[in-house]
């Protein structure tokens, strides 16, 4: 596609709900990213994918959240047991390739509330 | 470990008037650096990079950003804002090696007629 989307925009669930976030990379890039940000913070790296492998998860909070790009193109970001603490905008980027060389293009984001 | 310093939360600027960010970063090897902005509504969009060579870099819209080894640092700057500048802006350093860019908090900035 054109840009990096992410559905759905906002998620509004209540604690101890699974939740499952998507995002759709520009067409091209074999690198995909995920963030969390908190409200009045930075973005969060959380891990990376180059095509549908996924080398590093040392970003992830828990156990309870896990993602997914089975074909290293959309991806998925699932939160089990969703806690309060888990609200903020959950934010995809993509990048041709892996590195600091590439530019990451960032999605609008995925605002969750857990309540 | 690496980090990201930005000491304004928020800043306030005349439009026209000249404006310069703050970042200052931990790290240990020679870093790459970006800066981005966040508009309402919008994912992070980079506005200009530095990896090496000249420490002066120029990106879009118009910013410009210098990187200060002794300091540290790597602020950004405008010479005249305009009321479309006015969105939040982030200071990232990318880890050598790849895959992770640490951020800053980010500072607002609002312009004002």
């Amino acid at each position: 596609g054109a840009g990096v989307s992410q559905s759905p925009r906002y998620k509004v669930t209540k604690r101890g709900q699974d939740v499952t976030l998507r995002c759709d990379p520009i067409s091209s890039h074999a690198t995909l990213y995920w963030y969390q940000q908190a409200l009045g913070q930075g973005p969060e790296f959380l891990t990376y994918f180059n095509y549908e492998a996924q080398p590093d998860k040392s970003g992830l909070p828990s156990d309870r959240f896990s993602a997914e790009r089975p074909e290293g193109s959309i991806s998925t970001l699932t939160i089990q047991r969703t806690e309060q603490r888990d609200s903020a905008m959950y934010r995809c980027a993509s990048s041709l390739g892996r590195g600091e060389y590439n530019e990451q293009f960032f999605g609008p984001g995925t605002r969750l509330t857990v309540l | 470990a690496q980090s990201v310093t930005q000491p304004d939360i928020h800043i306030t600027v005349s439009e026209g008037a000249s404006l310069e960010l703050r970042c200052n970063y931990s790290y240990g090897a020679t870093p790459y650096l970006f800066w981005y902005v966040q508009s309402p509504g919008q994912g992070l969009q980079l506005l200009l990079k530095y990896f090496s060579g000249d420490t002066l870099v120029q990106g879009i819209k118009g910013f410009e950003a210098e990187f200060k080894r002794s300091q540290s640092s790597f602020n950004l700057r405008k010479p005249s804002v305009h009321w479309s500048d006015a969105a939040e802006y982030f200071c990232a350093v990318g880890v050598t090696g790849g895959f992770k860019t640490i951020f800053g908090a980010g500072t607002r900035l609002f312009v004002k007629a």
